[in-house]
C-alpha cells in the first residue's frame, strides 16, 4: 500500500459545482498535512494547509480525519481556474518529517 | 523577490553521460528539498539539507545519484552513467524553516531531464 493515496480522476465539472477529494495515508504517526496545486507543466504551489480542527479559505475546505486516516477537499462554486491537478501530501513523523506526496487529483472545470 | 530558481530548464543527455542540475533557493531559506516527478505521478522525495548537510538522502534510488550544498545556498544534484529510466522533471523546493511541520515549501520551475 503506497504511503498517500489519490484517486487520480479526471474529475470533470461544471463551472459552480462542489467537488471533493479525499486521500489517504497509511502512517498514523503522520505529523502534518497540505494541499498543493499544480497546473500543467508548472511547479506545485501550496493551496493550503490542513489543521485538525478543518480550516477554511474562501471556497475551499480542507477537512482532517485522524481515525480514518484521511484528508479531505472541497472546492464549492468551481471555477474555470480552478481547473488543475490536486496533490495531497502527508509529512512523515519520526524527526525528519519528509514530505510524501500523492499523485494527485486532477480536476477539470468546463463551462 | 525572487523565487526558487532552476538551471537548465530542459537537458537532454544521452544513455550514460553526466549530468549536473542547479537549484538557487530563497535567500534565507535553511531548508532545501530534491524532487523527482514522473508523468502522472506526484513529487518523489531524494534528498533535503538543512543548511550545508544533508540531513536525509533516503530517496536517492542509488548511488549514481548524489547532490552537494557545499556553501548553504546553491544546490547542485549529480547523476552519473544516466539511464533512461532516469528521464523526469526534477523538482527544488526551499523552505524557510526546520523542521517543516507547517512551514511550506516553494518550489522551483524544474528541470526536464530527458534521456535518450
Amino acid at each position: 500500500r503506497k504511503e498517500v493515496e489519490q484517486d487520480p480522476g479526471p474529475f470533470n465539472v461544471p463551472e459552480g459545482a462542489t467537488v471533493a477529494f479525499n486521500c489517504t495515508y497509511s502512517n498514523s504517526a503522520s505529523q502534518s498535512f497540505f494541499w498543493y496545486r499544480q497546473d500543467c507543466r508548472k511547479e506545485p504551489k501550496l493551496l493550503m494547509s490542513v489543521y485538525s480542527s478543518g480550516n477554511e479559505d474562501g471556497r475551499f475546505t480542507a477537512q482532517l480525519n485522524r481515525a480514518s486516516q484521511y484528508i479531505s477537499l472541497l472546492i464549492r462554486d468551481s471555477k474555470l481556474s480552478d481547473s488543475a491537478t490536486y496533490l495531497c501530501v502527508v509529512n512523515r513523523a519520526g524527526g525528519s518529517y519528509i514530505p510524501t506526496f500523492g499523485r494527485g487529483t486532477s480536476l477539470i472545470v468546463h463551462p | 523577490g525572487a523565487g526558487v530558481s532552476q538551471t537548465p530548464s530542459n537537458k537532454v543527455t544521452e544513455k550514460g553521460k553526466y549530468v549536473e542540475l542547479r537549484c538557487d533557493p530563497i535567500s534565507g531559506h535553511t531548508a532545501l528539498y530534491w524532487y523527482r516527478q514522473s508523468l502522472g505521478q506526484g513529487p518523489e522525495f531524494l534528498i533535503y539539507f538543512q543548511g550545508t548537510g544533508a540531513a536525509d538522502d533516503s530517496g536517492l534510488p542509488n548511488d549514481r545519484f548524489f547532490a552537494v550544498r557545499p556553501e548553504g545556498s546553491v544546490s547542485t544534484l549529480k547523476i552519473q552513467r544516466t539511464e533512461r529510466g532516469d528521464s523526469a522533471v526534477y523538482l527544488c523546493a526551499s523552505s524557510l524553516t526546520w523542521p517543516p511541520k507547517t512551514d511550506t515549501q516553494y518550489f522551483g520551475p524544474g528541470t526536464r531531464l530527458t534521456v535518450l
